[in-house]
C-alpha cells in the first residue's frame, strides 16, 4: 500500500512558466515532507522540506505548499528553467521520527522545454 | 569537498555471485541508509545503520547484508539469495537516524547481471 504517491509520473513544462509537482499521503502520522530532485545515474539532491507547523515554505524559486487536511503537498517552480528537468521525488515521515521510516513517492519526471 | 562516495558507478555480477557495493562518507554523520531504486518506482529501504557496530533491516533486506565497521563505511553485500538484483543502489547518510536534517546521497551504483 502506498503511503506516498506521486499520481503524475510526468509533467511538460515550457521555460518561464509554472510547474506545480503533487503528492499525496494516507499516512495521517506523517508530519515532515520533503522534496529532492535527481538528475539520470546521479543520486538525489535535497530541494526543500516543511513541517505541518506550517501551510508553506519558499526558497527561491521554489515552494511547497501543505493542505494537512486534504493530506496534499505541492512544488511549485516559478520560473522554471530547462535546468530544471530531472525527477521529483517526494518524502514523508513523522516529525523527529525515524530516517528509517522516510517514506518515498516514486517521482514525477518535470521536462521543462526551451 | 564533504560528501559521499559510491563504487563502482556500474558492476555487473555473474549468476551465485556474491558483489559488494562500497559507500563512505566524510560528512561525519553518524547514520547511514543503503536503497534500492528500480525503474518508476521510488526509493526502497534496504538497511539502515544509526551507529557503527548497528544496523536495522528496511524493508527490501532479504537477500542483502551489510557492515559497519567504521563511522564512515557501510559496505552493501549483494547475495546470490537476492534473485532479481539488477536496479540502481543508493547510499545515503544523515546526521542522526532522528534528525529532521535531510539526507545525502551518493551518486549510485548500476548492478547488472551477466
Amino acid at each position: 500500500d502506498q503511503q506516498v504517491k506521486q499520481n503524475s509520473p510526468s509533467l511538460s513544462v515550457q521555460e518561464g512558466r509554472i510547474s506545480i509537482l503533487n503528492c499525496d499521503y494516507t499516512n495521517s502520522m506523517f508530519d515532515y515532507f520533503l522534496w529532492y530532485k535527481k538528475y539520470p545515474a546521479e543520486g538525489p539532491t535535497f530541494l526543500i522540506s516543511i513541517s505541518s507547523i506550517k501551510d508553506k515554505n519558499e526558497d527561491g524559486r521554489f515552494t511547497v505548499f501543505l493542505n494537512k487536511s486534504a493530506k496534499h503537498l505541492s512544488l511549485h517552480i516559478v520560473p522554471s528553467q530547462p535546468g530544471d528537468s530531472a525527477v521529483y521525488f517526494c518524502a514523508a515521515k513523522r516529525n523527529g521520527g525515524s530516517q528509517g521510516n522516510l517514506i518515498f513517492g516514486k517521482g514525477t519526471k518535470l521536462s521543462v522545454k526551451p | 569537498d564533504g560528501g559521499i562516495t559510491q563504487s563502482p558507478k556500474y558492476l555487473f555480477r555473474k549468476e551465485g555471485q556474491n558483489v559488494t557495493l562500497s559507500c563512505e562518507q566524510n560528512l561525519n554523520h553518524d547514520a547511514m541508509y543503503w536503497y534500492r531504486q528500480d525503474p518508476g518506482q521510488g526509493l526502497r529501504l534496504i538497511y539502515y545503520s544509526q551507529i557503527v557496530n548497528d544496523f536495522q533491516k528496511g524493508d527490501i533486506a532479504e537477500g542483502y547484508s551489510v557492515s559497519r565497521e567504521k563511522k564512515e563505511s557501510f559496505p552493501l553485500t549483494v547475495t546470490s539469495a537476492q534473485k532479481n538484483p539488477t536496479a540502481f543502489y543508493l547510499c545515503a547518510s544523515s546526521t542522526s537516524e532522528y534528525s529532521n536534517q535531510p539526507q545525502h546521497f551518493g551518486d549510485g551504483t548500476r548492478l547488472s547481471i551477466l
